[in-house]
């Protein structure tokens, strides 16, 4: 069974960049099959879709957050991964790593890491 | 883009049939048959419950349905059980080629 782990820093300073990272174990994203993804959610609020990536390499991003964002792949590492750029405490949230199939924002999920934005 | 609209509680008795709302617009929930449905217990990643609207995931039992009418999707859960309680949201594909989520509602088991 696939299974997603999000790592990166838990405190990033504000205007600074957020940069986390997915490890795929159990399958390969290098596959038409899936896609994959981020989705965050600051504490005790709602959900956010953030971005996805194709094994293509195409992109789609949140409009409110895709001047700030970009989502990659490293094939060859089985990993994807996220960059916020100059973050703010709005970005405060746990990030989510997510598997995606067909027109749905994620069937597996990773555990989450949250990641707090502050001086 | 605004998350679609979910009422913020629902609760019901063991055995009782609940559901829950989410409305959205043409962009979004009307638009598409690519509703998905979420539950989250406290702590924990979000489960995928139902996609394309109406379809179960292997795993998912059979007292989780879905449904959509114009602008609105609903989640019933029949057979309210204790394990129910929970936070769900729901989440549609939309026009701009990206996912919205619902606001989210607790699910209280009574």
């Amino acid at each position: 069974q696939v299974q997603l782990q999000e790592s990166g820093p838990g405190l990033v300073k504000p205007s600074e960049t957020l940069s986390l990272t997915c490890t795929v174990s159990g399958g390969s994203i290098s596959t038409s099959h899936y896609h994959w993804g981020w989705i965050r959610q600051p504490p005790g609020k709602e959900l956010e879709y953030i971005a996805t990536i194709y094994y293509t390499g195409d992109t789609y991003y949140n409009p409110s957050l895709k001047s700030r964002v970009t989502i990659s792949m490293d094939m060859s590492k089985n990993q994807f991964s996220l960059k916020l750029y100059s973050v703010t405490a709005a970005d405060t949230a746990f990030y989510y790593c997510v598997r995606q199939i067909g027109w749905t924002p994620g069937d597996f999920w990773g555990q989450g890491t949250l990641v707090s934005v502050s001086s | 883009q605004s998350a679609l609209t979910q009422p913020a509680s629902v609760s019901g008795s063991p055995g009782q049939s609940i559901t829950i709302s989410c409305t959205g617009t043409n962009s979004d929930v009307g638009g598409y048959n690519y509703v998905s449905w979420y539950q989250q217990h406290p702590g924990k990643a979000p489960r995928f419950m139902i996609y394309a609207v109406s379809i179960r995931p292997s795993g998912v039992s059979n007292r989780f349905s879905g449904s959509k009418s114009g602008n609105t999707a609903s989640l019933t859960i029949s057979g309210l059980q204790a394990e129910d309680e929970a936070d769900y949201y729901c989440s549609s594909y939309t026009s701009d080629s990206a996912y919205v989520f619902g606001t989210g509602t607790k699910v209280t088991v009574l």
